[in-house]
């Protein structure tokens, strides 16, 4: 079956540090992949999304590119802001399902 | 526009009752999901709507759980003899439908549910 498998929390950094929080998957088809995030007291939000390999995603400076050859799909920033402290969560979409399945979610804590 | 809003935001109950959510989509999005955010099993899909049907209901964890969406639009989520693992966060997305893009899942606030 599909899985996500994201980097284990907190990651914890300074403000303006270079953030890079590692998810892999697996899929039976052709998935699509997904940034979601949860901050403190709010629902999950989509942050970005790629639909095919090579595909890069952007959204409020944030990155991630479908990686068909390792599986991956990264999730980075060049400069984290106090702002950008929250939970994220990985997820895929395999060809024929309508369901997300979501990585077990990564909580980023920015220090000023 | 208005987003998707579930009710009641927080319930607690005994062991043994039956408790309703209720999820309300954003208006004209014709699918709808439900998934459980749990300290144990992290966000897990529970079933699927495509209008008033659920093609896909493979995430129900037992019997004791059943969901319904009628008019295309409200959907009630509905758990039987509540256990103590059923304390999670239920969650409501809808999105719309189409046949060529990826949509986009909308999330609601959740349901937070504790089990006495």
């Amino acid at each position: 079956g599909d899985s996500v498998t994201q980097m284990e929390g907190p990651v914890t950094l300074s403000e303006e540090a270079f953030l890079t929080i590692n998810c892999t998957y697996t899929a039976t088809g052709y998935p699509s992949l997904f940034w979601y995030v949860q901050y403190p007291g709010e629902g999950l939000q989509l942050l970005l999304k790629a639909t095919k390999a090579d595909d890069k995603g952007s959204n409020k400076g944030f990155e991630a590119t479908y990686r068909k050859e390792t599986t991956s799909f990264h999730l980075e920033k060049g400069s984290v802001q106090v702002s950008d402290s929250a939970v994220y969560f990985c997820a895929l979409k395999d060809t024929g399902r309508r369901a997300l399945t979501f990585g077990s979610g990564t909580r980023l804590q920015v220090q000023p | 526009g208005a987003g998707v809003s579930q009710s009641p935001s927080n319930k607690v109950t005994e062991k043994g009752k039956d408790v309703e959510l209720r999820c309300d989509p954003i208006s004209g999005h014709t699918a709808l999901y439900w998934y459980r955010q749990s300290l144990g099993q992290g966000l897990e899909f529970l079933i699927y709507f495509q209008g008033n049907s659920a093609p896909d209901k493979s995430g129900l964890p037992s019997d004791r759980f059943s969901a319904e969406r009628t008019g295309g639009s409200v959907s009630t989520l509905t758990i039987q003899r509540t256990q103590q693992e059923d304390s999670a966060v239920y969650l409501c997305a809808s999105s719309e439908t189409s046949g060529l893009a990826v949509e986009t899942q909308y999330f609601g606030p959740g349901t937070r549910l504790l089990v006495l």
